[in-house]
């Protein structure tokens, strides 16, 4: 069974860091593009991050651009997220997310979800 | 940046059928896909590719793209599909990934 383990999420302040990882298993995660998507409460959802396979493309949503690092261990099957400079328009639980193979010529959808980690900015 | 409307809520009568909309500037020339997201879960693929059901979807579930409007389907409606629906397409001019705000279906 594919599996996606988030974790990392906790309390943080304003301006602050926080490191997120998210443990793949059931799939071979050095096949896949993976993403972050995030949901704030009460809210709809949110695409954060995405890389490739290899992790040679890497995009980001314009909220998160240049404060957000997605990176990748394809030895380790895990994918996370470096937040720094942390807003309180931040707080959301963010998900993991696996990219299926796509058809040629578009962008496959996000087929496998974690169960999602909580990340609550605040002082 | 790419924008996709969707009504915030939808109700429907058990055993009806519901639609739900996904709008966005000639958005039947992209791939949609869709999500149902139960309270207090993780979001679930139901449809990708406008049309196709991934495995373990129930065939009540269809999907259609033309024109400026995406539509889920919802057949024989059941209390089980009381949820939060998402489409999301993934615009070409950012390289985003782009989601609906999502549309509450309540089953009646």
């Amino acid at each position: 069974e594919m599996q996606l383990v988030e974790s990392g999420g906790g309390l943080v302040k304003p301006g602050g860091s926080l490191r997120l990882s998210c443990a793949a298993s059931g799939f071979t995660f050095s096949d896949y593009s993976m993403n972050w998507v995030r949901q704030a409460p009460g809210k709809g959802l949110e695409w954060v991050s995405y890389i490739t396979s290899g992790g040679g493309y890497i995009y980001y949503a314009d909220s998160v651009q240049g404060r957000f690092t997605i990176s990748r261990d394809n030895a380790k099957n895990s994918l996370y997220l470096q937040m720094n400079s942390l807003r309180a328009e931040d707080t959301a639980i963010y998900y993991c997310a696996k990219s299926e193979i796509a058809v040629p010529g578009t962008l496959g959808a996000f087929d496998v979800w974690g169960q999602g980690t909580m990340v609550t900015v605040s002082s | 940046s790419y924008v996709l409307t969707q009504p915030p809520s939808v109700s429907v009568a058990p055993g009806k059928t519901a639609r739900v909309t996904c709008g966005g500037n000639n958005v039947g020339t992209k791939r949609v896909h869709w999500y149902q997201q139960k309270s207090g879960q993780a979001p679930v693929l139901v449809i990708h590719y406008d049309s196709d059901r991934p495995s373990g979807i129930p065939e009540r579930f269809s999907g259609s793209n033309s024109g400026n409007t995406a539509t889920l389907t919802i057949s024989r409606v059941e209390a089980g599909d009381e949820a939060d629906y998402f489409c999301q397409v993934w615009d070409t001019t950012s390289d985003h990934r782009v989601f609906g705000g999502g549309t509450k279906l309540t089953v009646l």
